[in-house]
C-alpha cells in the first residue's frame, strides 16, 4: 500500500527564515506526489505537484519540492517565511485509482 | 468558475440521529471523492464516484455510511445511527473524469464540520 510520512507535526520558524517540511513516501511505482495547505477553517488548497516531469517543482506562494528517488522524499522549501504561510500542509500521494492518501500534516508556525 | 461546495458547513447531531452531508462538484466534473478529516489527522478516503457509480467504497468505515451520486453531479454522504467517533470534518472533492492512466487535479470543497454529542 502507499503512504506518506511527515516528519515533524509542528515546525516553527521566525519569518525571514527557511521553511522546510519534511515528506517521505512509501510506493512501489513512481508516484505522483503532492503538498496542500489548508488555513484555518478553508478547504484544501493545491500547493505544488509532482508528475514524474522535472524532480524540482515549483508552486504557488514561493514554495517548492524536489522529488529524490533515491530518498523516497518530496520535501517542501521556501526560502523566506512569510506571517501568511501558517497553515497546515499536508504531502499526499495518489494511488492508480486517483484515490489520494496523505501525510498526518505539518502545522508551520512563523514567529515574527 | 464556481468551485467545490459543501452544505452544511457545520452539523451538531446527537448520538444515533440520522445525518445526510451534500455536495456540489464542480461543473462537468465526473469524478467526486469523499474524505473524512479527524482532529489531528490528515484526511482519509472514503469513497470515489466515477459518474452515478461508486467505483471505489473501500474507505467507508462500516455499514452505517453510504453514499450516493443518483445525476451524476451532486452527492450525498448518508450516516446513521451517528457515533461520537464520527465527529470529523468531512471533505468532498472533484475532478474531470479518467484519461488514460494520467492524473487530473482533484478541486477541494470548504468541508462540513460534523459534531455527534
Amino acid at each position: 500500500a502507499q503512504s506518506v510520512t511527515q516528519l515533524g507535526s509542528h515546525v516553527s520558524v521566525s519569518e525571514g527564515a527557511l521553511v522546510l517540511l519534511r515528506c517521505n513516501y512509501s510506493s512501489s511505482v513512481p508516484p505522483y506526489l503532492f503538498w496542500y495547505v489548508q488555513y484555518p477553517n478553508q478547504g484544501l488548497q493545491l500547493l505544488l505537484k509532482y508528475t514524474s516531469a522535472a524532480t524540482l517543482v515549483k508552486g504557488i506562494n514561493g514554495f517548492e519540492a524536489e522529488f529524490k528517488k533515491s530518498e523516497t522524499s518530496f520535501h517542501l522549501t521556501k526560502p523566506s517565511a512569510h506571517m501568511s504561510d501558517a497553515a497546515e500542509y499536508f504531502c499526499a500521494v495518489i494511488t492508480t485509482g486517483n484515490q489520494f492518501y496523505f501525510g498526518t500534516g505539518t502545522s508551520l508556525t512563523v514567529i515574527p | 468558475g464556481a468551485g467545490v461546495s459543501q452544505t452544511p458547513s457545520n452539523k451538531v447531531t446527537e448520538k444515533g440521529k440520522y445525518v445526510e452531508l451534500r455536495c456540489d462538484p464542480i461543473s462537468g466534473h465526473t469524478a467526486l471523492y469523499w474524505y473524512r478529516q479527524s482532529l489531528g489527522q490528515g484526511p482519509e478516503f472514503l469513497i470515489y464516484f466515477q459518474g452515478t457509480g461508486a467505483a471505489d467504497d473501500s474507505g467507508l468505515p462500516n455499514d452505517r455510511f453510504f453514499a450516493v451520486r443518483p445525476e451524476g453531479s451532486v452527492s450525498t454522504l448518508k450516516i446513521q445511527r451517528t457515533e461520537r467517533g464520527d465527529s470529523a470534518v468531512y471533505l468532498c472533492a472533484s475532478s474531470l473524469g479518467p484519461s488514460g492512466g494520467s492524473y487530473n487535479e482533484q478541486f477541494f470543497g470548504p468541508g462540513t464540520r460534523l459534531t455527534v454529542l
